[in-house]
């Protein structure tokens, strides 16, 4: 089963565009949102997480939960060559964690 | 600021020895897990660990995985009898008390030959 899907790309957008990267998800139980981005042959590092519908905003990043509909999204604005790296969505059920496959971006300068 | 820290950074084996993955999690951190990624594919939970015992694993982690907590800094991954599929990325994690949120090391990356 799927718990965490995420369209895997790649993604290629010009420095400054606005990205939007979304994952669905299917378990009600699900608490936390997080997304994660991740360079090549490093760990994943978190970028922001939120437990409640809405927006969080960050700088220039943007998460975005929909528990109706059970969408994720994270938007970059302004999107700079060093934001290109996979971003991962993940989500946990207490102390069990999944995570989506990754969209791989890259900002062309 | 502190990090997970993971040893060895490679670790190159041959089918059917043991390895043992250690990591040092954040220092007042609690919650500790182990995941794997094999190269192109997704991150994969293994296990989570509390209070001195394993609260959850997938059905990845069978006989085949251990993990302890020796003393009161690391945190092991044995992998027991190694498989040419076992070749992967392994990253530890830990999180705090009241946070869901995880930090990830750096991993190591198992090659079995």
């Amino acid at each position: 089963q799927k718990e965490v899907e995420q369209d895997p790309g790649p993604l290629s957008v010009p420095e400054g565009a606005i990205v939007s990267l979304n994952c669905t998800y299917s378990n009600s139980a699900f608490q936390y949102f997080m997304w994660y981005r991740q360079y090549s042959r490093k760990g994943p590092e978190l970028l922001m997480y939120t437990y409640s519908s809405g927006n969080k905003e960050d700088g220039r990043f943007t998460a975005q939960v929909d528990k109706s509909s059970k969408y994720i999204s994270l938007f970059i604005r302004d999107s700079q060559p060093s934001d290109s790296a996979t971003y991962l969505c993940a989500s946990n059920t207490g102390n069990q964690f999944y995570f989506g496959t990754g969209t791989s971006l890259t900002v062309i300068p | 600021e502190p990090e997970v820290t993971q040893t060895p950074s490679h670790q190159v084996t041959q089918m059917g020895q043991e390895v043992i993955l250690r990591c040092v999690p954040i220092s007042n951190h609690l919650y500790f897990y182990w995941y794997r990624q094999i190269l192109g594919q997704k991150v994969e939970f293994l296990v989570s660990f509390y209070n001195n015992e394993i609260s959850e694993k997938s059905e990845i982690f069978d006989d085949q995985f251990s993990v302890e907590r020796p003393d009161g800094s690391n945190f092991t991954l044995k992998i027991r009898s190694t498989k040419l599929e076992d070749s992967a990325m392994y990253f530890c994690a830990s999180n705090g008390q009241g946070s869901d949120t995880q930090y990830f090391g750096p991993g190591t990356r198992l090659t079995v030959l």
